[in-house]
């Protein structure tokens, strides 16, 4: 059964910690998306990945936020230093790409986030 | 500027009803859009689509609108049972793929009482 995993599912920590949220995307999909969730914003894009290539990050804060693709497998989402405001479910998703079949995205479980 | 806009935070239906969720969006370049549900503590799921070459897609209890010159869409669940509470999410994409970049709304919350 292919899904998207997410590692950690929650994670308490001390703000000005570093948190490193990391997705193992669906074997074969070649485009993986990172979206944070809020009361306020709903499902809001951070950053999204073609064949390990960023290419939109636009709505990551970049001063404290980075994400990389180390490899085809895993794609990494990191916080340093973490604050309050960033308390959210994070969330991984990957696709097959533009033009694949299989016309929609498919999400992972989520990183329950809470900096105190 | 929320792009895709989901006015109703939330929603109560009888069961056995027509549940009707709303999705606006300001984006002319937008030209696919989806439903999304979502479950406590789950990721959410894929339910039906939308290109904006048709304006109505079915799927057994699911249907989905689009008045495109209206930039306005909407799901329609009939009849309503207890498992389709959950937060519905409008998404949208500027290409003819479900699978790209995608802009979602806030979310509606929609309780179904048995």
């Amino acid at each position: 059964d292919a899904r998207v995993t997410q590692t950690p599912r929650h994670k308490v920590t001390e703000m000005g910690q570093e948190v490193t949220m990391r997705c193992q995307p669906i074997l074969g999909h070649n485009t993986v998306f990172w979206y944070r969730q809020t009361m306020m914003q709903g499902l809001e894009l951070l950053a999204y990945f073609r064949n390990r290539a960023p290419l939109d990050d636009s709505g990551m804060p970049k001063d404290r936020f980075s994400a990389e693709m180390p490899d085809a497998t895993l794609a990494t989402l990191k916080i340093q230093p973490s604050e309050p405001r960033d308390s959210a479910v994070y969330f991984c998703a990957s696709g097959p790409g533009q033009g694949a079949s299989g016309n929609t995205i498919y999400f992972g479980e989520g990183s329950w986030l809470t900096v105190v | 500027d929320q792009q895709v806009k989901q006015n109703s935070p939330s929603l109560s239906v009888q069961e056995g009803r027509i549940s009707i969720l709303n999705c606006d969006y300001t984006n002319s370049m937008f030209d696919y859009f989806l439903w999304y549900k979502k479950y406590p503590a789950e990721g959410p799921t894929f339910l039906i689509s939308i290109s904006s070459i048709k304006d109505k897609n079915e799927d057994g209890r699911f249907t989905v609108f689009l008045n495109k010159s209206a930039k306005h869409l909407s799901l329609h669940i009939v009849p309503s049972q207890p498992g389709d509470s959950a937060v519905y999410f409008c998404a949208a994409s500027e290409g003819y793929f479900g699978n790209e970049k995608l802009t979602f709304g806030t979310g509606t919350r929609l309780t179904i009482i048995p």
